[in-house]
């Protein structure tokens, strides 16, 4: 297994076209996250799914957005009408169920889609 | 509003010497507790994780303390190398599932 893929690496698209990311997360996760950064700041959280479910989104996840998961495995994220303010690293994380340890997990990112709208 | 503050966005260590990296919170509700790595063009490495039932978690060379009275996480890497080098953010959960991340505190790790 070699982690979590994300295509593409880069996108430039102009404003107002669609754009679609992929993720793979590592097969045996059943929970997949999408995140967004941009310059100086921390991943945000858009995102979830547990199995092909999709449990939780961000405010942040305006009508433009939308996330797909259709048999629990790959992840795809389309964003419509792109502007200037949708250029950001979008990253890719997974994770298997929290082990109910008390020590917490941490998920497992994938390297990220920079997108670029000009 | 950012919920997980990182006020401190770089630092310069000694090789051989102790990096301490710091992060301060304010929902008193979070109670899971992550450091993840980042290389430049790369997606951010966990390193380690606390949950709120602990106030010390170790791993190697690095050690996470939590002071839920201070609201107040740090990450200790000691001995700091030269491959330490890395932007290190610190995130925060309530639900274990959306983590708030800081924005992150740049470490370079002088030979």
């Amino acid at each position: 297994d070699t982690g979590v893929s994300q295509d593409p690496r880069h996108k430039i698209t102009k404003r107002g076209q669609n754009v679609t990311f992929r993720c793979d997360p590592i097969s045996e996760h059943n929970r997949l996250y999408w995140y967004r950064q941009t310059l100086g700041q921390g991943p945000e959280f858009l995102t979830y799914f547990q199995n092909e479910a999709q449990l939780e989104k961000s405010r942040l996840l305006s009508d433009r957005f939308s996330a797909e998961r259709p048999k629990g495995s790959f992840s795809t994220l389309e964003i419509q009408r792109t502007e200037q303010g949708d250029s950001a690293m979008y990253l890719c994380a997974s994770s298997s169920i929290r082990r109910v340890t008390g020590e917490g997990y941490g998920y497992t990112f994938g390297s990220g889609t920079r997108l670029t709208v000009v | 509003d950012q919920q997980v503050k990182q006020n401190s966005p770089s630092l310069s260590v000694q090789e051989g010497r102790i990096s301490i990296l710091n992060c301060d919170y304010t929902n008193s509700m979070f109670d899971y507790f992550l450091w993840y790595k980042k290389y430049p063009a790369e997606g951010p490495t966990f390193l380690i994780s606390i949950s709120s039932i602990k106030d010390k978690n170790e791993d190697g060379r690095f050690t996470v303390f939590l002071n839920k009275s201070a609201k107040h996480l740090s990450l200790h890497i000691v001995p700091s190398q030269p491959g330490d080098s890395a932007v290190y953010f610190c995130a925060a959960s309530r639900t274990g599932n959306q983590f708030y991340f800081g924005t992150g505190t740049s470490l370079t790790v002088i030979p």
